[in-house]
Order: structure tokens, then C-alpha cells, then sequence
């Protein structure tokens, strides 16, 4: 069975300072994989999503990159964090053209 | 741009309730909406409706899709506490690669 990962579970950091975060997936190949952001416990945010190595695709203008550098790897980095990047980031993943897609269980991040 | 309502925006019940949580949405490139259940940490997932007018039916949730009128309905009969979660629908865009989601219904179901 499949089976996605994502560490640190909680992290407080000071603003200015970098980040990475990391999410892997077990059990299949060649996932699509996602990074939302959550503020507020509202609705998600997609920030970048990832068809296979190397290839990212950025929904929203920001102080964050992501990098893919094997199959099931994916990766959220920021090299200054900004108070705003505050929030609940989570990692998804889903197979081919199905739609649905199997979450993480997420990183609470703080920034101070 | 892509837009995604889901009202309310919260919501508190006693249990044995029935609750209607609504969707609407305007969205290019349509091809299905998902509902998830988020509770504290990561959603999880419940329906995917493709077609107008067919209900997906799991336990006492239920939920059905209106493509020309654009919106989804999600029904929660005979709540109980453990109902209680933000539930989130997002319609794929993009080809299958992406969804949108909405702001989320806060349920809460009491005693």
C-alpha cells in the first residue's frame, strides 16, 4: 500500500532564516506530487506541483521554491522566511489522470 | 481565475441532525469535484463526483453535482460528534494535475 511522509511535523523558525521541508512516497512510482499551504485552517493552497523529476510547476508567486530530485521526493525550500509563510504546508500526492489525491499528514510551520 | 465558494463557512448542530453543505464553483478546464473531510491534520478524501444529477452515497454522507448550475451539495444525515471536521470540496482544473479548493465548512456537531 502507498504511503506519503512528511518531517518535520512541527517547526518554529526565525524570519530570515531558510527552510526545507520534505515529503516522500511509498508504494507507487512516477507520483504527481503537490505542496499546499493551509492559513487559518481554511482551504488549500496549491503552491507548486511536480508531473516527474526535475519538472515543477508554480501556482503562486512567492518566497518559496520546490525541487523534485528523484521520483518520490519532494521538496519545499525558502532561503529567507518571511512572517507570511507562516501555516499548516502539506504534501500530496495522486497517480496518472485520477483526480484524487492522498495528503500528508502535513508540517505546522511558525515563523517569529 | 478560478473560484471556489463553500457555504457556511461554519456551522454547529446537535446530533441526530442533518446537514446540507454547499459548493459552488467557476472553474476552466472542469472535469470532476472532490469533497474531502479535514479534522486535524490531513484531509481525507470522500467523493469524486464526474456526472450530473448521480449521487455518491458512503454511510449516512451523501453528495450529488449540478454542472449546469455549477454547484455540489454534500448531506450529513444523523450527525454525530464524530462528524465534526472542515469539510472541503475542490473541483479538478488543469487536466486532472490540479485542484482548487474551497475556504472549507466548519462543522461542529454537539451533543
Amino acid at each position: 500500500s502507498q504511503t506519503i511522509h512528511q518531517w518535520p511535523a512541527t517547526l518554529v523558525q526565525p524570519v530570515g532564516s531558510p527552510l526545507s521541508l520534505e515529503c516522500t512516497v511509498e508504494g507507487t512510482s512516477n507520483p504527481n506530487l503537490y505542496w499546499y499551504r493551509q492559513a487559518a485552517g481554511r482551504g488549500l493552497q496549491l503552491l507548486f506541483y511536480s508531473v516527474g523529476i526535475g519538472q515543477i510547476s508554480s501556482e503562486v508567486p512567492q518566497n518559496l521554491s520546490a525541487s523534485r530530485p528523484q521520483d518520490r521526493q519532494f521538496i519545499l525550500s525558502s532561503k529567507k522566511l518571511l512572517l507570511s509563510d507562516s501555516g499548516f504546508y502539506l504534501c500530496a500526492w495522486s497517480v496518472g489522470n485520477y483526480y484524487e489525491q492522498y495528503f500528508g499528514p502535513g508540517t505546522r510551520l511558525t515563523v517569529t | 481565475e478560478d473560484k471556489v465558494v463553500q457555504s457556511p463557512l461554519s456551522l454547529v448542530v446537535h446530533e441526530g441532525d442533518t446537514v446540507t453543505l454547499n459548493c459552488s464553483y467557476e472553474v476552466t478546464n472542469f472535469r470532476s469535484l472532490l469533497w474531502y473531510k479535514q479534522e486535524k491534520k490531513a484531509p481525507t478524501f470522500l467523493f469524486m463526483l464526474t456526472s450530473s444529477g448521480i449521487e455518491k452515497k458512503s454511510g449516512r454522507l451523501s453528495s450529488i453535482l449540478d454542472k449546469k448550475e455549477l454547484f455540489s451539495i454534500l448531506n450529513i444525515t444523523a450527525t454525530q460528534t464524530g462528524d465534526s471536521a472542515i469539510y472541503l470540496c475542490a473541483p479538478d482544473t488543469g487536466g486532472g494535475n490540479k485542484l482548487t479548493f474551497g475556504t472549507g465548512t466548519q462543522l461542529k456537531v454537539e451533543l
